[in-house]
């Protein structure tokens, strides 16, 4: 079983819109979730972390929890061309573990 | 901003041969990790550190791969007779602790991209 599923995409959104990630985890006991985006070629970069139930706003980033359906996403509200990439949803599967186990990521694309 | 930083950025080998792959982590960061990302696939991890030895470690982390802390800065990756399997980026990255509980996000190097020919 997938600890960390996502749709691969891709999602493609014109400007100014609002695009919609989505991930899943296997692992009930996981606390700690994150997303980073990763361009072509580079290192992921962090850009939420989420811990509690329920919706964190940074920017124009949102990103929502709930645990009881094992459920994060990520919105990015008036998107934009340089928003495009891949976002990797990743999870600490254990409640006081340490490594971070990524999904597949989700190609994302901003037309202009 | 403390960053990551791994050297060399890419780095061409022949089968058979070791190398070793460097980075410095974030000064006052307590974990160290690698992971490795061939391409085209996902990010995968490789093996854990902290407190001088090794926390966790995946199955792709056989006897040919070994990690050091040299000194209170570097923190190294070694592949002992590469294969061409072994091509991809291969990330550093470092955590800091927060608390019990409550995982600090790991920081990424921007990766040495080894090539096995």
């Amino acid at each position: 079983q997938k600890e960390v599923e996502q749709n691969s995409g891709p999602l493609s959104v014109p400007e100014g819109a609002i695009a919609s990630l989505n991930c899943t985890y296997s692992d009930r006991v996981s606390q700690s979730f994150f997303w980073y985006r990763q361009y072509s070629g580079k290192s992921p970069e962090l850009i939420m972390s989420i811990y509690s139930n329920g919706d964190k706003e940074d920017g124009r980033f949102t990103a929502q929890l709930n645990k009881a359906s094992q459920y994060v996403s990520l919105l990015i509200r008036d998107s934009q061309p340089s928003d495009s990439a891949t976002y990797l949803c990743a999870v600490i599967p254990l409640e006081y573990g340490n490594k971070l186990v990524f999904g597949a990521g989700t190609i994302l694309r901003v037309k202009s | 901003e403390p960053e990551v930083t791994q050297t060399p950025s890419h780095q061409v080998t022949q089968m058979g041969q070791e190398v070793i792959l460097r980075c410095v982590p974030i000064s006052n960061h307590l974990y160290f990790y690698w992971y490795r990302q061939i391409l085209g696939q996902k990010v995968e991890f490789l093996v854990s550190f902290y407190n001088n030895e090794i926390s966790e470690k995946s199955e792709i982390f056989d006897d040919q791969f070994s990690v050091e802390r040299p000194d209170g800065s570097n923190f190294t990756l070694k592949i002992r007779s590469t294969k061409l399997e072994d091509s991809a980026m291969y990330f550093c990255a470092s955590s800091e602790i927060l608390g019990q509980g409550v995982n600090s996000p790991l920081h990424f190097g921007n990766g040495t991209r080894l090539t096995v020919t």
